[in-house]
């Protein structure tokens, strides 16, 4: 089953603005990740967050993390037609003993239109 | 530096048959998970394999079966393939006992028809 649910399901965005996804889960973390995917293709690691973090940036990529709503952001900035791609949120739990599965969410499509 | 390889890209099988699809993990990684994605759905975990053994398995029934072999390459294997098994199939590798992100193949295309 899904972990949580991502929001807005859809979204579509003029080059040159921001864009923003959401994303929601249900249990606790160990970390959480960003992954992009390409029109059905594999799917590529952006960024990692621990749970003990509440900021991270790489390039034009923003992502928080806010433990006690359980809930992260997405932010990517100054968006280009390249970045159009489905956008996944993928949550690792906290556990002993090994064993790091993702389970994501139902994933943010994004059109960036010239 | 290769990343995840994964064969073949497409396969189309009758209900029924049977499927073996192959990962290559990345150079380094020893931990190998499969997922299956639906159209339209987010990725959904299946198994893992770590020292040529199945450490995690997710909500699959036994149809699903998979191996490592000692060059941390895997296979998962399909029998009885239903309609439902038609779906984008990815393989990730990772290190374990680091949390750097798993690093994907393209994912193999299964059609049951």
């Amino acid at each position: 089953s899904q972990q949580g649910e991502e929001d807005p399901q859809a979204l579509s965005i003029q080059e040159g603005e921001n864009a923003t996804m959401n994303c929601s889960y249900k249990t606790s973390i160990n970390n959480l990740q960003w992954y992009r995917q390409n029109s059905g293709r594999g799917l590529v690691h952006l960024i990692l967050i621990r749970s003990n973090e509440r900021e991270k940036h790489s390039g034009r990529l923003r992502v928080t993390l806010d433990t006690s709503k359980k809930s992260s952001s997405l932010l990517i900035t100054a968006s280009r037609a390249a970045d159009t791609a489905s956008y996944f949120c993928a949550t690792a739990p906290r556990v002993t003993g090994g064993g790091n599965k993702l389970t994501f969410g139902t994933g943010t499509q994004l059109k960036v239109e010239l | 530096d290769a990343g995840v390889t994964q064969s073949p890209t497409h396969l189309i099988k009758t209900r029924g048959q049977q499927v073996t699809l192959r990962c290559s993990p990345k150079s380094g990684h020893d931990t190998v998970s499969w997922y299956q994605q639906a159209l339209g759905q987010g990725p959904q975990f299946i198994f893992q394999y770590y020292e040529e053994e199945e450490r995690q398995r997710g909500n699959f029934p036994d149809r699903f079966s998979g191996h490592q072999f000692p060059n941390y390459s895997s296979e998962l294997n399909v029998n009885a393939l239903l309609l439902g098994d038609s779906a984008l199939y990815l393989c990730a590798s990772s290190l374990v006992g680091t949390d750097y992100g798993y690093t994907f193949g393209s994912g193999t295309r299964l059609t049951v028809v």
